[in-house]
């Protein structure tokens, strides 16, 4: 059955405090993985999409990689602002999006 | 530069009523996927539209839900009769591309409360 797992479920920071965030995935047939912010009360705000294994892409201070079971997404130097749910979503061989339960991340001031 | 919109953002409804969630996707995009939330659960896709045209209700229950995208105005997603477990927040996203294939873009929701 095909399956996305996020962890940690959520996640506490000091700012300025690296960490990266898991997306482990169980699919037929990758066909891309994307990885959304969603604030509370908001629907989910796109930020990547990865298509192959070994593949990075860069936003501020959010980096996204993928390999062929898993993604991280590091955030490097956090601030508060950084604070959200982070959605992982994987398209499989059959044409279907599946969502991860999400990283609740929290950025200390 | 719209986003995709949704109306309304907050819906009550009382058991047995009808429900009626409405969708406009962004400029260009002809591409509706919606969406169920519920509260500690990861987004559960429902169904997948383009004009005219339901490409994938695999995600939808058999009975009392409905969608459509017709030639002219918004997406609907219709709810007859509805149940307190229908309570949660649905989401609608629209992309360019055709299939699911393409990154989609998300309206801001309409938290449906059954009473």
């Amino acid at each position: 059955e095909d399956q996305v797992t996020q962890s940690p479920e959520a996640l506490r920071l000091q700012e300025g405090e690296s960490s990266s965030l898991n997306c482990s995935y169980t699919v037929s047939g990758l066909r891309g993985l994307f990885w959304y912010r969603q604030d509370p009360g908001k629907g989910p705000e796109f930020l990547f999409t990865l298509y192959s294994a070994g593949e990075e892409k860069e936003k501020e201070r959010l980096k996204a990689t993928l390999t062929k079971k898993e993604s991280f997404l590091h955030i490097t130097a956090p601030k508060p602002e950084d604070s959200a749910t982070y959605l992982c979503a994987v398209n499989s061989g059959d044409d279907k999006i599946i969502f991860g339960k999400g990283t609740r991340l929290h950025i200390l001031p | 530069n719209a986003g995709v919109m949704q109306n309304p953002r907050h819906l009550v409804r009382r058991r047995g009523q009808e429900a009626r969630l409405r969708c406009s996707p962004m400029k260009g995009h002809s591409h509706v996927y919606w969406y169920r939330q519920l509260p500690e659960e990861g987004l559960k896709f429902m169904v997948y539209l383009q004009k005219e045209n339901i490409i994938d209700e695999s995600g939808m229950p058999k009975e009392r839900f409905s969608a459509e995208f017709p030639k002219e105005g918004p997406s609907i997603l219709r709810i007859q009769q509805v149940v307190r477990g229908d309570s949660a927040a649905y989401f609608c996203a629209s992309s360019r591309e055709e299939g699911t294939f393409y990154e989609q873009y998300f309206g801001p929701g309409t938290r449906l409360t059954v009473t």
